[in-house]
């Protein structure tokens, strides 16, 4: 299996753009996750769905966020307008069964000028 | 208080030592305890999952939960220069509520 992708792997863009970040979980896994890594706030989990349904986005940080789910095998993840602040790693990650165990996709490098 | 402490080193040991990481938490509903290994610029990979209290081996790699001290341990014996990343533990509560701490980089002296 290839693991979980996402795409793209690096983005730059300028404020107020939108930024539209995918993701395609392990077949088979029932759960996606999204994250988002920063040196000063660490690993943050934004929002997690279960057979496609999401179950909690008390991490979304504000309205500029979305994500959805339309299939088994893709997500994404859309910030709009995207704001200097929204720089960081984005990782997507998928785990079957029990949500303890996830399995981390390369991340998306997205600095917003 | 942070829902999760953890130290963020660097932690800095040579080859062949014991290295043991830490975190403390402070919400008692946690029961399942992860250990992940990022290694720079790549995705955190899971090394241990344990539920409740107790201890849990992989190969080099022991796992301790003590919940009545809100604390848990990775220990890793034989440490090699491929262990040199950052570790972050996880902790989860029935309700799915996934918390991280925020790290701790160890380096790996050969």
């Amino acid at each position: 299996d290839a693991g979980v992708i996402q795409s793209p792997r690096h983005e730059v863009t300028e404020m107020g753009q939108e930024v539209t970040l995918r993701c395609k979980p392990i077949s088979g896994h029932d759960y996606l996750f999204w994250y988002r890594q920063t040196m000063m706030r660490g690993l943050e989990l934004l929002i997690y769905f279960n057979n496609n349904v999401p179950i909690d986005d008390s991490g979304m940080p504000e309205d500029r966020f979305s994500a959805k789910m339309p299939n088994a095998s893709f997500s994404t993840l859309k910030i709009q307008p995207s704001e200097p602040r929204d720089s960081a790693v984005y990782f997507c990650a998928s785990s079957s069964l029990s949500p303890e165990t996830q399995y981390f996709g390369p991340g998306t490098r997205l600095l917003v000028l | 208080q942070k829902e999760v402490e953890q130290d963020p080193g660097p932690l800095s040991v040579p080859e062949g030592a014991i290295v043991s990481l830490n975190c403390t938490y402070s919400n008692s509903a946690f029961q399942y305890f992860m250990w992940y290994r990022q290694y720079s610029r790549k995705g955190p990979e899971l090394l241990m999952y344990t539920y409740s209290s107790g201890n849990k081996e992989d190969g080099r790699f022991t796992a301790q939960v003590d919940k009545s001290s809100k604390y848990i341990s990775l220990f890793i014996r034989d440490s090699q220069p491929s262990d040199s990343a950052t570790y972050l533990c996880a902790m989860e509560d029935y309700g799915q509520n996934f918390v991280f701490g925020p790290g701790t980089r160890l380096s790996v002296l050969p």
